[in-house]
């Protein structure tokens, strides 16, 4: 199984430029969730998808758009990106309230 | 709002030791309670998931208890060996929340 892929891994934005961050799970999970780790910040939830056809602001939802495309794939939209942006931003799914799984990161840098 | 915390930040130990990160929680209404490692430029790994109701788990040398009471969770690692390095962060899923992460500790086990 591959459990939680993300795409791209790597990218690097000049300001303004828009992005999506690819999300796709095999799990058959409920729950979709996006987070972004910043140092000295620890993860942040952006936002998340408790079940198919829905979305949620999480703590840090500013500047993102979020779409869960179906039940496998949840996808997070960057439409001007800021330099605040730069982040290391994780993917995570879980089957309900239990054991979340992450994907592996992707690295935006915003110039 | 939760909040959790661990401590230490970082802790470095010769190999052969046994060792304990602490984690806090500020609500004791919680689901469960969630230990994770990750490596550096990496995802998250599940270690350990401590449902409400249990008092510990284990996995291996891995040992973490849950005592919610006092809102406190401590991840004990029997006879650490190098490839233990890594950050170890924990995760609270409070009612009416979704997962609120710690901090991290970073762990180094010298040879």
């Amino acid at each position: 199984n591959a459990g939680v892929t993300q795409t791209p891994k790597f990218q690097v934005l000049k300001t303004g430029q828009s992005m999506t961050l690819q999300c796709a799970q095999d799990m058959n999970h409920n729950s979709m969730y996006w987070y972004r780790q910043d140092p000295g910040m620890g993860l942040r939830l952006i936002y998340y998808s408790a079940s198919e056809g829905t979305t949620d602001k999480g703590e840090v939802p500013n500047g993102y758009n979020v779409s869960r495309l179906n039940k496998r794939e949840f996808s997070l939209r960057l439409e001007s990106a800021a330099p605040s942006q730069t982040s290391v931003y994780f993917c995570a799914s879980s089957p309900g309230a239990n054991v979340l799984t992450f994907g592996a990161g992707s690295r935006l840098t915003v110039l | 709002k939760q909040e959790v915390t661990q401590i230490p930040a970082a802790l470095s130990v010769p190999e052969g030791e046994n060792l304990v990160l602490n984690c806090s929680f500020t609500d004791s209404a919680i689901y469960n309670l969630q230990w994770f490692r990750q490596d550096p430029g990496k995802g998250l790994t599940s270690l350990l998931l401590i449902q409400s109701s249990q008092r510990e788990q284990t996995s291996g040398r891995l040992n973490a208890s849950l005592d919610k009471s006092s809102g406190r969770s401590t991840l004990y690692i029997a006879a650490s060996q190098p490839g233990d390095s890594a950050t170890y962060l924990c995760a609270v899923w409070g009612y009416g929340q979704n997962f609120v992460f710690g901090p991290g500790t970073r762990l180094s086990v010298l040879p």
